[in-house]
């Protein structure tokens, strides 16, 4: 069965430094998604892409964050300059097309995430 | 106000019984989907279920069930013959016709399945 994949599965990076997170999306989904997750806190949406462009970001996704597909399968998320309160896990997800809730059951489909630890 | 409440931080179940989890949800939206994802302890976020607003029939998958009671605005998730590996958190999750194509998630029950 077709996943999402990320890498890597954990990364350890100084405050202040540049981080890439990468994720293969299942290869004929439309809509790309980066989720968070503070270590036993509740899973938060930080954006979702479409066409190659943001369609939709939450207030976390501040100028610090940036999303990009450069070629065909892969879409990643950068965090410019890390802050400790970044640490968390980061999930990278994947839809088939666009929702319509009355007749689509089109979930999100979540790689295993790539914990992201600011020291 | 929060979309997702899940008031069970916690619960128990004996192996081979079936145990509910609470969902309710907040929308003005007369169209709109609800989720159930599983997050072992490993990490990783597995879809369950899902329920769609004007489904008239609770979603059913193997052994997950979905008693979604729209005027209570309450989509709960039915595990019937609970097994170990049922041992996780449960997050509910809800996708708005006016919300984008997001989903938005509750604080998640965490289940223990004891012998």
């Amino acid at each position: 069965e077709p996943e999402v994949t990320q890498t890597p599965s954990h990364q350890v990076t100084q405050m202040g430094q540049e981080v890439i997170l990468r994720c293969v999306p299942i290869s004929n989904h439309l809509y790309f998604y980066w989720y968070r997750q503070i270590l036993g806190q509740k899973v938060e949406f930080l954006v979702s892409f479409y066409n190659n462009e943001i369609s939709e970001k939450s207030e976390i996704f501040d100028d610090q964050f940036s999303v990009e597909r450069p070629d065909g399968s892969n879409f990643t998320l950068k965090i410019r300059s890390t802050k400790l309160e970044d640490s968390a896990m980061y999930f990278c997800a994947s839809s088939a097309r666009r929702a319509v809730p009355t007749t689509y059951n089109s979930p999100l489909h979540f790689g295993n995430g790539t914990r992201l630890t600011v020291t | 106000a929060q979309k997702i409440t899940q008031t069970q931080p916690g619960m128990f179940v004996q192996e081979k019984e079936a145990v509910t989890l609470d969902c309710t949800y907040d929308t003005s939206d007369p169209s709109y989907g609800l989720f159930w994802y599983k997050q072992p302890s490993s990490g990783e976020m597995i879809f369950l279920i899902y329920q769609g607003s004007y489904d008239q029939q609770n979603a059913t998958e193997g052994r997950y069930s979905l008693n979604f009671q729209k005027a209570r605005k309450s989509a709960n998730l039915v595990i019937s013959a609970s097994q170990l590996g049922d041992s996780a958190m449960y997050f509910c999750a809800m996708r708005e016709t006016g919300g984008g194509n997001k989903l938005t998630f509750g604080t998640g029950t965490q289940l223990k399945v004891e012998l």
